[in-house]
């Protein structure tokens, strides 16, 4: 089984400003990694996946997040943000070859403000 | 490409009734996976389908059943319906079970039972 530790569920920031959304998992056997956004009023849609090779990875709109095995962690970061940013991130794990099977975070609220 | 279409988009049922979700996948995609998302629970796998099988299931309760069509069109259905069964469901689809591919998720309906 697998689980995923979002440990912050709100995170405010000022436009501009480098963010940091933070994810630490468990799992008995190996896992691909992904974080999806959630805007409002908008359906979930994946901003990058880890699925082998280097740990880090670039995703859309400026994101990327660092694969750190010894750690289990694959945190989110963004040199700047901008207003638009603001939506709730969600850290998402799939076992290998366990399907599409995602076990999800509890999601940070990401809120940039001016 | 249309994206994924769930209907109906809002749903309000009574205790004890039974209810259907419908949700097309992408053109070309096979599988499809229903997500429950609640502000307690957040976001949860409740089974995928591909090829018109069940490939994987979460931990619901029997009330909770799917089924997928020929044309990869799918369909879940929860009998018995209790208050906490109020949730956003998601339906997501790409196009193989490997967990490797992006998940494309629709819009959700949201149920509300009284």
């Amino acid at each position: 089984a697998q689980s995923v530790t979002q440990l912050d569920s709100q995170v405010p920031v000022f436009e501009e400003a480098p963010v940091e959304l933070r994810c630490n998992y468990s799992s008995s056997v190996s896992v691909y990694l992904f974080w999806y956004v959630q805007y409002p009023n908008q359906g979930l849609q994946l901003l990058l996946k880890y699925l082998s090779g280097s740990t880090l990875v670039k995703g859309i709109n400026g994101f990327e997040a660092e694969f750190n095995k010894s750690q289990t962690s694959f945190h989110l970061r963004k040199p700047s943000v901008h207003i638009s940013d603001t939506a709730e991130y969600f850290c998402v794990v799939a076992p290998q070859g366990g399907g599409n099977k995602l076990t999800f975070g509890t999601g940070t609220q990401l809120k940039v403000e001016l | 490409k249309a994206g994924v279409t769930q209907t109906p988009r809002y749903l309000i049922k009574t205790r004890g009734q039974q209810v259907t979700l419908s949700c097309s996948p992408i053109s070309g995609h096979r599988s499809v996976s229903w997500y429950q998302q609640t502000p307690g629970q957040g976001l949860q796998f409740l089974f995928e389908y591909f090829s018109e099988t069940q490939r994987n299931k979460g931990n619901f309760p029997g009330r909770f059943s799917g089924r997928q069509f020929s044309n990869s069109r799918s369909e879940m259905n929860v009998s018995t319906l209790e208050l906490g069964d109020s949730a956003l469901y998601l339906c997501a689809s790409s196009p193989r079970v490997g967990g490797t591919d992006t998940q494309y998720f629709g819009p959700g309906t949201r149920l509300t039972v009284l």
